[in-house]
């Protein structure tokens, strides 16, 4: 079955402190990977996606197809960070799969 | 350039009842989504449309129809409204059929409560 699971549905930060959201997926065949993110009373939008290999506002993933998982890494977390992310797979059939979300919250 | 753009922005139905959820793009987009958000589930593909003229089931169409009613407008329409589908509905939009180059565009969401 094709799959997205953040296990962590709340992650809480100090500003400054590094960041790792996790996201593994299970797909068979060469997965394409996203992470969306949704800040407070904003839309949800593309932050990366791993085809890409790009930095945006700092954060980067690596596709790890050894251990299935896209996680998504920041050095230095800033207040401006906290917001909803979801890791989403696109899969055969044209559709993306979501993670459940993990809600990240960066104290000052 | 509004992107793309959702009716009404909350609503509360009684059970049974039945109501239809409006979606806009105006960037030109082939294809466009109707996702349902759930605390701890995500969010859940209910039916897309890879093209003007069709539509597809996602993982979740049960209790919902759909209308792609020209390139710009793919409607969602509960017909008789249950307490499950208390949710925030999310309609997207993208370039292409669904691939990897195309992002996705949100609306800004559809907040539903059924009594």
């Amino acid at each position: 079955a094709q799959r997205v699971t953040q296990p962590e549905k709340l992650l809480s930060v100090f500003k400054g402190a590094p960041v790792e959201l996790k996201c593994n997926y299970s797909y068979s065949g060469s997965p394409e990977l996203f992470w969306y993110v949704q800040y407070s009373r904003q839309r949800l939008q593309l932050l990366l996606r791993h085809i890409s290999r790009e930095s945006i506002k700092g954060f980067t993933a690596d596709l790890n197809k050894g251990e299935t998982s896209f996680h998504l890494k920041k050095p230095f977390a800033q207040e401006e960070d906290s917001a909803m992310y979801y890791c989403a797979l696109y899969n055969q059939g044209g559709k993306l799969i979501f993670g459940q979300g993990t809600e990240l919250s960066v104290k000052p | 350039n509004a992107g793309v753009t959702q009716t009404p922005k909350f609503q509360v139905l009684k059970t049974g009842q039945s109501m239809t959820l409006q979606c806009a793009q105006d960037m030109n987009h082939n294809s466009m989504y109707w996702y349902r958000q759930d605390p701890g589930m995500g969010l859940r593909l209910i039916y897309y449309s890879a093209s003007e003229g069709t539509t597809d089931k996602g993982e979740v169409p049960n209790g919902y129809n759909v209308s792609r009613l020209n390139k710009r407008e793919f409607s969602l329409r509960l017909e008789s409204a249950a307490p499950s589908q208390t949710s925030v509905y999310f309609c997207a939009s993208s370039e292409g059929p669904p691939r990897v180059s195309y992002e996705q565009y949100f609306g800004p969401g559809t907040r539903l409560t059924v009594t």
